[in-house]
């Protein structure tokens, strides 16, 4: 079955450092790939997705991620955090099944020290 | 443009009580998804609608929960009896197309069974 890893629960990261986020997926084909961030108390917004082409691709707030179809990985990263991208991190998957719904990993929550 | 509207944001009942979930997705957006996210983990697909048919209820335990979208715009998610195990957070979103396409979360209704 199609799965998703992300293998940290909890990232601390200093205010300026860089970050990268891990995530890992289970699938035969390439899948469609979405990073979400969710923030305490609101919904979850799209970082950046991928589906085909370059495999280093660009999103919101300075976020990229990196497809690695010999790792099965969909990396997020950034190269200097601010105190306000403390929040929890989804990575997730599309497949072609039935329907177009997403496949979510447990999520990363990514906190920022002084 | 208004995002995804969930009401209410909060609640609380006892076991074996019914509930009831409100959503209304983004105005011309054809597909709608009910999303269960329990405390750390990610959120998991409930049903998908495709205008007012049902694209994908694989998951959906339906000896105790159903869902209608009338219409094709709004959408009800039911529950009951409910379990203490349905404690979670209910997402709506909603997406342009029947294609994968970035999907709109609303914030959510936090549900607390006792």
């Amino acid at each position: 079955a199609q799965s998703v890893t992300q293998p940290d629960i909890h990232i601390t990261v200093s205010e300026g450092a860089s970050l990268e986020l891990r995530c890992n997926y289970s699938y035969g084909a390439t899948p469609y790939l979405f990073w979400y961030v969710q923030s305490p108390g609101q919904g979850l917004q799209l970082l950046l997705k991928y589906f085909s082409g370059d495999t280093l691709v660009q999103g919101i707030k300075g976020f990229e991620a990196e497809f690695k179809r010999s790792q099965s990985s969909f990396n997020l990263r950034k190269p200097s955090v601010h105190w306000s991208d403390a929040a929890e991190y989804f990575c997730a998957v599309g497949v072609d099944q039935a329907g177009t719904a997403l496949i979510f990993g447990k999520g990363t929550t990514l906190s920022v020290s002084s | 443009e208004a995002g995804v509207a969930q009401s209410p944001r909060y609640k609380i009942i006892e076991k074996r009580q019914s509930v009831a979930f409100w959503c209304n997705p983004i105005s011309g957006h054809a597909t709608l998804y009910w999303y269960q996210q329990i405390l750390g983990q990610g959120p998991k697909l409930l049903i998908q609608f495709q205008n007012n048919g049902v694209v994908d209820d694989s998951q959906l335990p339906k000896d105790r929960f159903s869902a209608e979208r009338l219409k094709g715009v709004d959408s009800t998610l039911k529950i009951q009896p409910a379990k203490l195990e349905d404690s979670a957070v209910y997402l709506c979103a909603s997406s342009f197309g029947s294609s994968y396409n970035e999907q709109f979360f609303g914030p959510g209704t936090r549900l607390t069974v006792l």
